[in-house]
């Protein structure tokens, strides 16, 4: 059983489309996680989600809209994607209020805008 | 904003070699986590040294955690061709939000 699975992995679509990345988890964890992977390996955390309820944005463009229908579900739409928006996209999860577990993550979704 | 950054950015050893890999942090945290990233997936958690540790062994992994300097270092003892991979440090801090920042990474090359 696959701890948290992100679909598609591979996403290839025109700039200015909307698309959106799913991610579930089947851990029972409170705390979900988005981030993003640029060519460089850098990754930058998006967004954080406790109990569906949104707790950090870092300063992501209104483009990308995270949504939480349940605790055990983190979709990510994203609207007029621009060329920028390449990048490799990771769902986390972790128990929430936990200073001794670690975090656990999806394959990640490749996204390329051409 | 960046918390972690790591020193070296790559690094290539020759299989049997210890690897060391530092990690600096600027902000108190709760613990500090190391994962790993082999090209094309996803990250795996390797160890997680809480705040109040300074020392922590894992097989062949060691992290020390130093929070006067706010830095870490991760030692893989007798690399193999298998530990070929990028390699990360995490802060968690829980400060009312609940927050896993990362560091910019080492890229790892093993020759057999």
């Amino acid at each position: 059983d696959t701890a948290v699975s992100q679909t598609p992995k591979y996403l290839v679509t025109q700039m200015g489309n909307d698309k959106s990345i799913k991610c579930e988890q089947n851990l029972g964890h409170d705390t979900m996680y988005w981030y993003k992977q640029d060519s460089k390996k850098f990754l930058k955390i998006m967004f954080s989600y406790n109990n569906k309820e949104l707790i950090i944005n870092e300063t992501v463009p209104n483009r990308f809209s995270p949504k939480s229908p349940d605790k055990a579900h983190l979709n990510l739409h994203i609207n007029s994607l621009e060329l920028g928006d390449s990048a490799v996209y990771f769902c986390a999860s972790a128990p929430s209020g936990r200073w001794d577990t670690e975090a656990f993550f999806g394959q990640g979704t490749r996204l390329t805008v051409v | 904003s960046q918390q972690g950054e790591e020193d070296p950015q790559a690094l290539s050893i020759q299989e049997g070699e210890n690897a060391t890999m530092n990690c600096s942090y600027k902000t108190s945290i709760n613990n500090l986590q190391w994962y790993r990233q082999n090209s094309g997936r996803g990250l795996v958690h390797l160890i997680l040294i809480r705040s109040n540790e300074r020392e922590k062994h894992s097989g062949r992994l060691r992290v020390t955690l130093d929070t006067s300097k706010k830095s870490s270092s991760l030692l893989i003892t007798a690399s193999r061709a298998a530990d070929t991979a990028s390699y990360f440090c995490a802060t968690l801090l829980i400060q009312g939000a609940q927050k896993l920042v990362f560091g910019q990474g080492t890229r790892l090359t093993i020759n057999p």
